[in-house]
């Protein structure tokens, strides 16, 4: 089963851009790369998904090289509001979650 | 827009009693799955159901069952609760899109029901 890393915590500033890179080196070749945001007590939130290069869409981008083994989840401008827990379970059949990057957003 | 709807939002139980979770997908999503997320832990996966059919199972206890009923709804059913079944119960439905490999559409999750054991 296909496993991904994060690191476990990350501290930004308001207005700054904030990069998460998940590993994931045993992708299966069906897999979407997807991530969610989650706050305390409510069920997480999809964010982004891609399968390869780059994604973009109103609120992130997502970064996949071409081997897939990593993708890099690009948040612009943050505010305090975006101050959560984010992970980036691979899709086939169902989402597995892995340890997720803690995101501290000071003013 | 209609999201999925988890009841009840909270529910305290005692020890080796039971507890019945239900969910209720988006409409017209054809897939549920069931997940639990313990204190300060990550979610972790317990079954699906596709068109009604269990399509998956991850780290579901004996004491629990679950189904998917004929309108898409599911429950969970926990028996001979424990202190350590103390959890975050998050239910999340898709549509499978035909269950087309190219096509993955994201999980949409309820807010869940927090079970307390005392």
């Amino acid at each position: 089963l296909a496993k991904t890393t994060q690191p476990i915590s990350m501290d930004s500033y308001e207005g700054q851009e904030v990069n998460i890179t998940c590993s994931h080196n045993n992708i299966a070749t069906n897999d979407y790369i997807t991530w969610y945001q989650q706050f305390p007590s409510q069920g997480p939130r999809f964010i982004i998904q891609g399968y390869k290069t780059k994604v973009t869409n109103e609120v992130a981008s997502l970064f996949i090289p071409a081997d897939r083994k990593s993708s890099t989840l690009s948040l612009p401008r943050v505010s305090l509001s975006d101050t959560a827990v984010y992970y980036c379970p691979l899709a086939g059949n169902k989402l597995t979650f892995g340890g997720g990057t803690r995101v501290l957003v000071k003013p | 827009a209609a999201g999925v709807i988890q009841s009840p939002r909270h529910l305290i139980k005692e020890k080796r009693e039971t507890a019945t979770l239900k969910c209720y997908p988006i409409p017209r999503h054809d897939t549920v799955y069931w997940y639990q997320q313990g204190p300060g832990q990550d979610p972790q996966f317990l079954i699906s159901f596709y068109e009604k059919m269990q399509s998956d199972k991850g780290s579901i206890p004996d004491r629990f069952s679950a189904q998917q009923f004929s309108d898409y709804h599911s429950e969970l059913n926990m028996s001979s609760l424990e202190l350590g079944d103390s959890a975050l119960y998050f239910c999340a439905s898709r549509s499978a899109g035909g269950q087309d490999s190219s096509y993955n559409s994201p999980l949409h999750f309820g807010n869940g029901t927090r079970l307390t054991v005392t």
